[in-house]
């Protein structure tokens, strides 16, 4: 059954700061791997999608990696912004690659 | 498109009533998805479905817990009888599945069973 674990819970940082978050999973027989942020009170966005076959995807000020071999992918944020706060959850595919498992999110905190 | 839509937004029933969620998928997506999200657990998926077929409710807590999909632009999750750990922001969303787009998610319903 896949697992997926986001570190840290929770990060708070000054504005302007480049940030790295974690996400691993416990199958790498994954077919996708999706970041999303969630607002307070809000739906999810999907930010990035890396497909298994590539190794980041890069939008604006983010950029996103995948190690599918060690089960691992990372967000990285460059230059943060106080619009930034909220919470990021990484998602992967199930065994059958027909549903997305979620982590429970990193809250993330930028102050001005 | 005006992408996966909810309703209600909020609900706050009496244990024991019968609650009634609501879904319509973006056109064209084959895979629904129900998940519930709790500050404990996370977001769990609840069931979803292929072609309006459902394919594994095996994330549905209880018999109390049911979904349809009569058809290919709406979806029903029904709580008979609700209790007061239902209680949560019930999400919809949409895909076109095996990783090719990303999942489109509704606003979700904030249920409260008091």
């Amino acid at each position: 059954k896949q697992e997926v674990t986001q570190i840290p819970a929770a990060l708070s940082v000054p504005e302007g700061e480049n940030l790295v978050l974690n996400c691993s999973f416990t199958d790498s027989a994954i077919y996708n791997l999706q970041w999303f942020r969630q607002d307070p009170g809000k739906g999810l966005t999907s930010l990035l999608l890396i497909q298994s076959s590539q190794r980041e995807q890069t939008s604006g000020r983010l950029n996103a990696s995948l190690d599918k071999s060690s089960g691992r992918s990372t967000l990285y944020i460059a230059a943060s912004q106080p619009g930034d706060s909220a919470t990021y959850l990484c998602a992967v595919d199930n065994q059958a690659g027909t549903a997305l498992i979620f982590g429970k999110g990193t809250t993330l905190s930028v102050s001005s | 498109d005006a992408g996966v839509i909810q309703s209600p937004r909020h609900e706050v029933t009496e244990m024991g009533q019968e609650v009634t969620l609501r879904c319509k998928p973006i056109s064209g997506h084959d895979y629904l998805f129900w998940y519930r999200q709790t500050m404990m657990r996370g977001l769990e998926l609840l069931i979803y479905f292929n072609n309006n077929v459902p394919i594994d409710d095996s994330g549905m807590p209880e018999d109390r817990f049911s979904a349809k999909m009569p058809n290919a632009s709406f979806s029903t999750l029904k709580i008979q009888p609700s209790e007061p750990r239902d209680s949560a922001v019930y999400f919809c969303a949409s895909w076109t599945g095996f990783g090719y787009t990303e999942a489109f998610f509704g606003q979700g319903t904030r249920l409260t069973v008091v």
